[in-house]
């Protein structure tokens, strides 16, 4: 199963572009990659997800490269609320979630 | 707006006791997930279904059972609760194809004391 690897925190001005990796260099041809989030205690919220094109919503957007080893979610004017913590996943490990990055966006 | 519920949102309880986390989805959705997450710390995966009659374990081990005899309901039940059993449990469900974008429950708080 592909797994994934985030750095465990990131800080991020408010207004500013926050810029979340994601390692999955296990990762198999059909295997998707999705964002999620979680705020506090709550249960993780669906971002956004791609399989190897680059792709854009409301609330982020989602880079991945071409040899689909890594990727990387934006959120492209952070606000307080962004606050959370990130997870990225692939549809291979089944719903497992790992640690993800806590993100703080600070005033 | 929510499509997947749990009930109790919040329950304490005293050790030895046999409590049920009900959890409810009415989006026909084939697979569903248990996770158990302690506050600040990651969400374990303890049990999942692929559907009406099959359960399996996750990662993290747990003295819990399940049983999905109905495709949307998933109930979690502790024989005899601990301490070590207070965490905050969540259920999750999504397709069984398709986008398989995972909708969470609001998540039951369960305090054994």
């Amino acid at each position: 199963d592909a797994k994934t690897t985030q750095p465990t925190s990131m800080d991020c001005a408010e207004g500013r572009a926050a810029n979340l990796p994601c390692n999955h260099s296990t990762i198999s041809g059909n295997e998707y990659v999705y964002w999620y989030r979680q705020i506090h205690s709550q249960g993780p919220q669906y971002i956004i997800h791609g399989l190897k094109n680059n792709e854009t919503n409301e609330m982020a957007s989602l880079i991945i490269t071409e040899d689909r080893k890594s990727s990387t979610l934006i959120l492209p004017h952070a606000t307080l609320r962004d606050t959370a913590v990130y997870y990225c996943i692939v549809t291979g490990n089944d719903m497992r979630f790992g640690a993800g990055t806590r993100l703080t966006v600070k005033p | 707006e929510a499509d997947i519920y749990q009930t109790p949102r919040y329950l304490v309880i005293g050790t030895g006791k046999k409590i049920t986390l009900e959890c409810s989805q009415t989006m026909g959705h084939d697979k569903m997930y248990w996770y158990q997450q302690d506050p600040g710390m990651e969400l374990h995966l303890i049990h999942y279904s692929y559907g009406v009659n099959s359960t399996e374990k996750g990662d993290l081990s747990s003295e819990s059972t399940v049983s999905r005899i109905r495709t949307e309901h998933f109930p979690l039940t502790l024989e005899s609760a601990r301490p070590s059993h207070t965490s905050q449990y969540l259920c999750a469900s999504r397709p069984g194809s398709g986008a398989n974008v995972l909708t969470f429950g609001a998540g039951s708080r369960l305090t054994v004391l």
